[in-house]
């Protein structure tokens, strides 16, 4: 079945610490990732996307996602959170399936929670 | 005004109402989406429109019903629904099923 994982459900950190979201997708076919924001009050957002080509994509404020096929994996990471990134970010993957249908899948989310 | 818009933003509805939810883009796209946001659960696809027509239905119960006139608009009409309906539904459009951009949802509560 097609799905995506996100591993964390809740994340707490400091300001300046690393962060990295680990998503993970099962589906059968050609796929199209993406990692979402929804900053509390606010609508869900692109953070960054990744159609083909360097598997290292670069986002908005500092965020980045590193698709490695083989483990069908597009975590994403920041080398410093600020208190601003609290929010609320999906991974999703989209596509045609074998079966010829249209698929745009979301993750459960993870909640991230920076400390000032 | 720009981007996708949702009315209204909070609707109140009995069991045996008729509503509708009502979304607009103004970006251009070709295709439009229904999603419902539970708390806890996966956003869930309901509905998919590309150039009007439609191209997914999730298995997505009767009693929601979408409607897509023209490339801009995207409606979901509401009849019977339960309480587990509760939900916040949120559009997004899309240009050839790319990046999607999002409205800011409408909060339902079915009693």
């Amino acid at each position: 079945a097609q799905s995506v994982s996100q591993h964390n459900h809740h994340v707490i950190l400091s300001e300046a610490a690393s962060l990295e979201l680990g998503c993970n997708y099962s589906y059968g076919g050609t796929v199209n990732l993406f990692w979402y924001v929804q900053y509390p009050g606010q609508h869900l957002q692109l953070l960054l996307k990744y159609f083909s080509g360097d598997p290292l994509v670069k986002g908005i404020k500092g965020f980045e996602a590193e698709f490695i096929k083989s483990k069908f994996s597009f975590n994403l990471r920041k080398p410093s959170v600020q208190w601003s990134d609290t929010a609320e970010y999906f991974c999703a993957v989209n596509g045609w399936g074998t079966s010829g249908t249209y698929k745009y899948i979301f993750g459960t989310g993870t909640r991230l929670k920076v400390l000032a | 005004e720009t981007g996708v818009t949702q009315t209204p933003r909070h609707l109140v509805m009995g069991m045996t109402n008729k509503k509708s939810l009502k979304c607009e883009q103004h970006l251009g796209h070709n295709a439009m989406y229904w999603y419902k946001q539970s708390a806890k659960k996966p956003l869930e696809l309901m509905f998919v429109y590309s150039l009007e027509e439609r191209v997914e239905n999730n298995s997505v119960p009767s009693r929601f019903s979408p409607e897509c006139p023209n490339s801009s608009h995207l409606f979901l009409h509401l009849h019977t629904l339960q309480p587990e309906d509760s939900a916040l539904y949120l559009c997004a459009s899309s240009q050839e099923f790319g990046e999607q951009f999002f409205g800011p949802g409408t909060r339902l509560t079915v009693l």
